[in-house]
């Protein structure tokens, strides 16, 4: 059975400074995809960035980047030069690469952001 | 644009009462996809379908029916025998290609009196 654990229930970061999100897996799927989405206050959840367990390098999008340790089972994001408005929860979501949707989510971090 | 809408945003209900909640996409998506999400907690899948037609349960499918008569519509209904369900009801839809990345609706807040 996949899991997936957020050590981190929430985090003041300070505007403009980097913040780092915690998130490990456990799966025996060889082959899997890795997401992050974020949660603002009025509910819907925006998709952040993926990585898939065969790339070769961390993805980034942006202000995002994913600090993908396989071997650790680990799949941490990272959000850069924090602004106001990435107050919110975050979630990390592991999936199989043969089910398509079926995203096992972790219990995510509430992340606030102080000028 | 396209999207998905969820309705109604908030929904009160008595005990024993069946309530629908609507979930329209316009993203020719094929996958549909219904999560529960309790305070505090990830989400969890209701019940996914990947074709008109055609649905399955998912993790916590106990207490709750859909129907796929058309490829932009997934409707729940929560029925009386939903132990629980007083949550915030999300509504995704995926293509299925690249990453599968889910695209989700606004969600839906049911609160039973």
């Amino acid at each position: 059975a996949q899991k997936i654990t957020q050590t981190q229930p929430g985090m003041f970061v300070q505007e403009k400074e980097a913040v780092t999100l915690d998130c490990t897996y456990d799966t025996s799927d060889p082959s899997y995809g890795l997401f992050w989405y974020k949660q603002p206050s009025s509910g819907e959840m925006i998709f952040l960035i993926y990585q898939g367990s065969y790339d070769q390098q961390n993805a980034t999008e942006g202000r995002y980047s994913l600090n993908f340790q396989k071997a650790r089972k680990s799949a941490n994001l990272v959000i850069s030069a924090s602004q106001l408005g990435d107050s919110a929860m975050y979630f990390c979501a592991m999936r199989s690469t043969d089910s398509w949707g079926k995203l096992q989510f972790g219990a995510g971090t509430q992340v606030v952001v102080t000028p | 644009d396209g999207g998905i809408t969820q309705s109604p945003k908030y929904l009160f209900r008595k005990e024993g009462q069946n309530v629908t909640l609507s979930c329209e996409q316009n993203l020719n998506h094929d996958a549909m996809y219904w999560y529960r999400q309790d305070p505090g907690q990830g989400l969890r899948l209701i019940y996914y379908s990947q074709i008109v037609n055609d649905f399955q349960k998912g993790d916590i499918a106990e207490g709750y029916s859909v129907s796929r008569e058309k490829k932009e519509s997934f409707p729940l209904t929560v029925t009386s025998a939903q132990k629980n369900p007083t949550a915030f009801y999300l509504c995704a839809s995926t293509s299925g290609q690249q990453t599968g990345e889910l695209f989700f609706g606004e969600g839906s807040r049911l609160t039973v009196l």
